[in-house]
């Protein structure tokens, strides 16, 4: 069982253009969650979606948009890339109906906008 | 979310118990403590979580006062590989229709030392 898997593991890329981090897990947890984390900062919360086919708004979703179309996938897309979107980018997912909805990471992508 | 105070780093000698400890002071009756840790350049790993029980798995312990007010994750013994940044949280598992994300404070540093 791989959990959760995100690609690619790292990448630059030139501001305006459009770019979509790949997630997915293998757990058939329902709840899925797109963080970023930077120095300082911890993490933060940027789209969620805590079951197939519906996405929510965490704390910073401005030049995000993300997609829930089955379980397992939850792509995140920047339409148009900024330098102040470069950072870390983790992945996550739970079963929200489990008792306690542990929530679980993937390995991250590190984006880097020039 | 209750807030935690954790020491920033702690060092551990190679095969020895690592005693990590938490202050949640302002824990609610319905609040989870969850462990994570993160490895440098990894994402954060669920390691534990209990509610007012003491728990046990396959990588650690989890120790909660009777009052709840602490808690204290044990490394039963402590690996190179274990040094990393680990994070204490409490939290409430969402169940309705809202989200619940994970906010990591600044953490302890083990160093395992050989």
């Amino acid at each position: 069982i791989a959990g959760i898997t995100q690609a690619p593991t790292s990448q630059i890329l030139a501001a305006g253009r459009r770019m979509t981090l790949r997630c997915t897990q293998d757990m058939r947890h329902n709840a899925m969650y797109w963080y970023r984390q930077d120095l300082g900062l911890g993490l933060r919360l940027i789209h969620y979606s805590n079951t197939a086919g519906t996405t929510g708004k965490g704390e910073v979703p401005d030049g995000y948009s993300v997609s829930r179309a089955n379980t397992d996938d939850f792509p995140l897309t920047l339409a148009s890339a900024v330098p102040s979107q470069t950072s870390v980018y983790f992945c996550a997912s739970s079963d929200r109906s489990s008792g306690t909805d542990t929530q679980y990471f993937g390995p991250g992508t590190r984006l880097t906008v020039l | 979310d209750a807030k935690t105070t954790q020491p920033p780093s702690m060092d551990c000698a190679e095969g020895r118990a690592a005693n990590l400890p938490c202050n949640h002071s302002t824990i609610s009756g319905n609040e989870y403590v969850y462990w994570y840790r993160q490895i440098h350049s990894q994402g954060p790993q669920y390691i534990i979580h209990g509610l007012k029980n003491n728990e046990t798995n396959e990588m650690a312990s989890l120790i909660i006062t009777e009052d709840r007010k602490s808690s204290t994750l044990i490394l039963p013994h402590a690996t190179l590989r274990d040094t990393a940044v680990y994070y204490c949280i409490v939290r409430v598992p969402e169940h309705s229709g809202g989200y619940q994300k994970v906010t990591f404070g600044i953490g302890t540093k083990l160093q395992v030392i050989p």
